[in-house]
């Protein structure tokens, strides 16, 4: 099954314990972000990656880092997370590498940073 | 920087009236809209899109138009059903000084029984 797979799903952690929340999509997609979404705000891009080794800000950049090693996985790092972070973050992947095709959503990872 | 601005934020219908939702976008290279719909406590899906050099398109309830002199683009749902009540979301792929994607604010739709 065509999937983007996010883990975990929940987690709440203390301000500036680095945490990474992974994201792995099957189906050899180039294009991968990762959005935040906070109420009224709608999704704000964070980071976005075109291919393996090529990552680019979006709009909200601050306070997460990236990587894309391989084309599958593009995990989300917090080095020290702050509780301005707290939000629902979504992993999505798309088959052009522009990122002008449908995007596939994960189911989310709702972290609280206390 | 670019943006996306959705109106409106908040929409109620009747059973079977139509909705629409409007967007406008400021980054002029921009060339593809999509539109998401989230149902509550679901990730976002793929409901219509639409390309720059396409004026319009639909599939069955669901429409799209867009005007790019205007940098406008509208969702337009009819006959409108208890099931499309969720959050509708806009979308430009930006072209300048990268390759974002930036969404609108969101569009939370009621459809009454």
């Amino acid at each position: 099954e065509a999937q983007v797979t996010q883990n975990p799903r929940y987690l709440i952690t203390v301000t500036g314990k680095k945490l990474t929340v992974t994201c792995s999509q099957n189906m050899n997609h180039e294009y991968m972000s990762w959005y935040r979404q906070d109420p009224g705000l709608g999704l704000r891009q964070i980071y976005y990656s075109m291919n393996v080794e090529v990552t680019d800000k979006g709009d909200v950049p601050e306070g997460y880092k990236v990587s894309r090693k391989e084309k599958r996985n593009f995990p989300l790092i917090l080095e020290s997370p702050s509780p301005n972070q707290t939000s629902l973050y979504f992993c999505a992947s798309s088959s052009g590498v522009e990122g002008n095709t449908e995007a596939f959503f994960g189911q989310g990872t709702r972290l609280t940073v206390v | 920087g670019e943006n996306v601005e959705q109106h409106p934020s908040t929409l109620s219908v009747q059973e079977g009236d139509s909705a629409v939702i409007k967007c406008t976008y400021s980054d002029s290279a921009s060339n593809y809209f999509p539109w998401y719909k989230q149902e509550l406590g679901k990730r976002p899906q793929l409901i219509i899109d639409i390309r720059s050099n396409v004026g319009e398109k639909k599939d069955q309830r669901i429409a799209v138009t867009l005007n790019k002199t205007a940098k406008h683009f509208s969702l337009h749902i009819t006959e409108t059903q208890p099931e499309d009540s969720a959050v509708y979301f806009c979308a430009a792929m930006g072209r300048t000084g990268g390759f974002k994607t930036i969404f609108g604010a969101g569009t939370r739709l009621f459809v009454k029984a």
